[in-house]
């Protein structure tokens, strides 16, 4: 069963604390995302990896940065939590070839600043 | 610019109602792929279908289909003899000539008993 795993569903800090969101693919996909998922905007990319050490911005990249060291592993930084950065985020991978597969999801970290 | 639509921001039904789900896309790439996901509450995102922007084909799979038409840039998702189950929230995806995925905004879908 192939499986995208995020390291927490449920995380609350303190504003201005830095932190660090975890995702693992065991599906050997190239490709790594990170969304972000607020009511009635939909899923917003933020950043996405195309291979190891390899990272491009998406539409909302500011206040966030991603380390990918590892093939399976991309992990979302926020250097500086802020109240605004309080959201759903969603982790995904998808492979190079066979792009009609689609994308896998994480089940999703709700992330409260307080 | 790739862009979706999904206009229904929610949509309630009584169960065994048929309900359709709208999508429009708008894309320059002549090959693309439309999907289409279901996100229950426990907030993963599912995939229900794929389709590739050469196979115009109408898709069935028991309760769901699938209505592509290129013409009208629509891939609309019909569920027919809606249950409770069914309620969530179910996004459009388009994905072209890169490797990002653009979503629509989602629809809400409330089954009510």
């Amino acid at each position: 069963d192939v499986k995208v795993t995020q390291s927490s569903r449920y995380l609350v800090k303190r504003t201005g604390e830095k932190v660090f969101l975890e995702c693992v693919q065991d599906m050997d996909h190239e490709n790594m995302f990170w969304y972000r998922q607020d009511p009635g905007l939909g899923l917003r990319l933020i950043y996405f990896s195309y291979d190891v050490k390899m990272k491009e911005k998406g539409d909302i990249p500011e206040g966030y940065s991603v380390s990918r060291e590892k093939k399976e592993r991309f992990s979302l930084i926020l250097e500086s939590a802020s109240t605004n950065q309080t959201s759903m985020y969603l982790c995904a991978s998808s492979p190079h070839r066979d792009r009609g597969r689609g994308a896998f999801f994480g089940q999703g970290t709700r992330l409260t600043v307080v | 610019a790739q862009k979706v639509t999904q206009a229904q921001t929610e949509i309630s039904v009584v169960e065994k109602e048929d309900v359709t789900l709208d999508c429009v896309y708008e894309t320059r790439d002549t090959t693309y792929y439309l999907f289409w996901y279901k996100q229950p509450p426990s907030g993963e995102l599912v995939f229900l279908i794929r389709r590739n922007s050469f196979d115009e084909q109408n898709e069935i799979s028991g309760r769901y289909s699938w209505n592509f038409q290129k013409s009208t840039s629509s891939f609309n998702f019909t569920i027919t003899a809606s249950q409770v189950v069914d309620s969530a929230v179910y996004f459009c995806a388009l994905l072209g000539g890169t490797y990002k995925y653009i979503f629509g905004t989602g629809t809400r879908l409330k089954v009510l008993a």
